[in-house]
């Protein structure tokens, strides 16, 4: 049974242009979260995404967004990127009915140059 | 304003004894605490989890405690085994009942459980 996957593992981006991040949940799961993980810092939660609708936002800016499809799998994007969000981006599925908390993916490693 | 703290960036330990990672929180409307391990290149792998109604959580070799009044959580792993040597991620959420939440983490505390 395949876990979380996500796409691409690595990335290297210049400063200002815009990166899509994609993630397959854990067969099941119907709730994708997005987390940010900067050096040395816990995972940071930005949004969370069920019925392909935003349920909720943690505090970044607008120039994050996200979508989700019909089958559940994610993209979360980046506009007009700066030094600082260079960081590991985690993918969370989850489901009311598995009470194990989340299940994360290996995350992509986004450098911003 | 960090709401969940792990004050230990990093914890030494020898094989077979007790290791035991600490966990402080300020904000009470959290009412479901977990653990996760990462190991590098790896995401977080969910641990073990307690709810507020709960003091104690046990699962093979870990042990997480809870105490409310002091909000503070620790996690307490018996016997530790090198295999064990990872970082240690605390979180909380206020779930209310549903998967509608989200987690907010410490910074980590860094294991290493020497042979």
């Amino acid at each position: 049974d395949a876990g979380v996957t996500q796409s691409p593992t690595h990335l290297i981006k210049t400063r200002g242009q815009q990166v899509t991040l994609r993630c397959s949940p854990k067969s099941g799961h119907d709730t994708v979260s997005w987390y940010q993980q900067a050096l040395g810092q816990g995972p940071q939660f930005i949004f969370q995404y069920y019925e392909e609708e935003e349920r909720q936002r943690g505090n970044f800016p607008d120039r994050f967004s996200g979508h989700q499809f019909p089958n559940y799998s994610s993209e979360l994007n980046v506009n007009a990127l700066l030094l600082g969000d260079s960081a590991l981006y985690l993918c969370a599925s989850s489901s009311p009915t598995d009470d194990y908390g989340y299940t994360f993916g290996s995350g992509t490693r986004l450098t911003v140059v | 304003d960090q709401q969940v703290k792990q004050n230990s960036p990093s914890l030494s330990v020898q094989e077979g004894r007790i290791s035991i990672l600490n966990c402080d929180y300020t904000n009470s409307m959290f009412d479901y605490f977990l653990w996760y391990k990462k190991y590098p290149a790896e995401g977080p792998t969910f641990l073990i989890s307690i709810s507020s109604i709960k003091d104690k959580n046990e699962d093979g070799r870990f042990t997480v405690f809870l105490n409310k009044s002091a909000k503070h959580l620790s996690l307490h792993i018996v016997p530790s085994q090198p295999g064990d040597s990872a970082v240690y991620f605390c979180a909380a959420s206020d779930r209310g009942g549903g998967s509608n939440y989200k987690l907010t983490f410490g910074k980590g505390t860094l294991l290493t459980v020497n042979p």
